[in-house]
């Protein structure tokens, strides 16, 4: 069965420090995406990432920047000098390939970015 | 712009009461889907529909229907057998269901009362 952990509920930081938000997922599939959404508190959810399992190449894209590891099922996300307006619940989702509905979510972690 | 549009932004029901949400989408999307999220949980799948007419059970459908006429609309009724209907509702769409991009709505948050 597929699983998503978050284990952190709520990080607080500062502006200008950078975070890092953790993500482990389970799968028996060989192949799979992973995903990293944003909800501010808007209620839309921004999506940030996607990758697939046979790319374990980590990518940066501006303050963003991701961590794929499958030999411990993480995907870590980071943002570097992070600003108030990254405060928002971010998500990190999986889902197993020719399954387009089998797309199960974490639970979220709460980021709030001090001034 | 393409998107999707949901409303309301905010709905109180009162308990025993049925109550339609909507979401349109202009985006040409065949697949669209609804999930409930709650406080400190990740979405739960509802219901999703693959193209007009047809739609499937999800994760947690009891207490809700759907209904997909048209390729642009996908209303979600809750209704008074769903015990615990106050939840934050997003309703997404893909362009296919082998899609892997989903695109959002900014969803109903519906309140019991």
């Amino acid at each position: 069965a597929q699983k998503v952990t978050q284990a952190q509920t709520e990080i607080s930081v500062v502006e200008k420090e950078d975070v890092t938000l953790d993500c482990v997922y389970e799968t028996r599939d060989t192949t799979y995406y992973l995903f990293w959404y944003k909800q501010p508190p808007s209620g839309e959810l921004v999506f940030l990432i996607r990758r697939n399992s046979f790319d374990e190449q980590n990518e940066i894209s501006g303050r963003y920047s991701w961590n794929f590891q499958k030999s411990t099922s993480s995907f870590n996300f980071t943002i570097t000098a992070s600003q108030v307006v990254d405060s928002a619940v971010y998500f990190c989702a999986l889902s197993e390939a020719g399954y387009g509905q089998n797309f199960v979510f974490g639970p979220g972690t709460r980021l709030s970015v001090l001034p | 712009d393409g998107g999707i549009t949901q409303s309301p932004k905010y709905l109180f029901r009162k308990e025993g009461q049925n109550v339609t949400l909507s979401c349109e989408q202009n985006l040409n999307h065949d697949a669209m889907y609804w999930y409930r999220q709650d406080p400190g949980q990740g979405l739960r799948l509802i219901y999703y529909s693959q193209i007009v007419n047809d739609f499937q059970k999800g994760d947690i459908a009891e207490g809700y229907s759907v209904s997909r006429e048209k390729k642009e609309s996908f209303p979600l009724t809750v209704t008074s057998a769903q015990k615990n209907p106050t939840a934050f509702y997003l309703c997404a769409s893909t362009r296919t269901m082998n899609s892997y991009g989903y695109t959002f709505g900014s969803g109903t948050r519906l309140t019991v009362v």
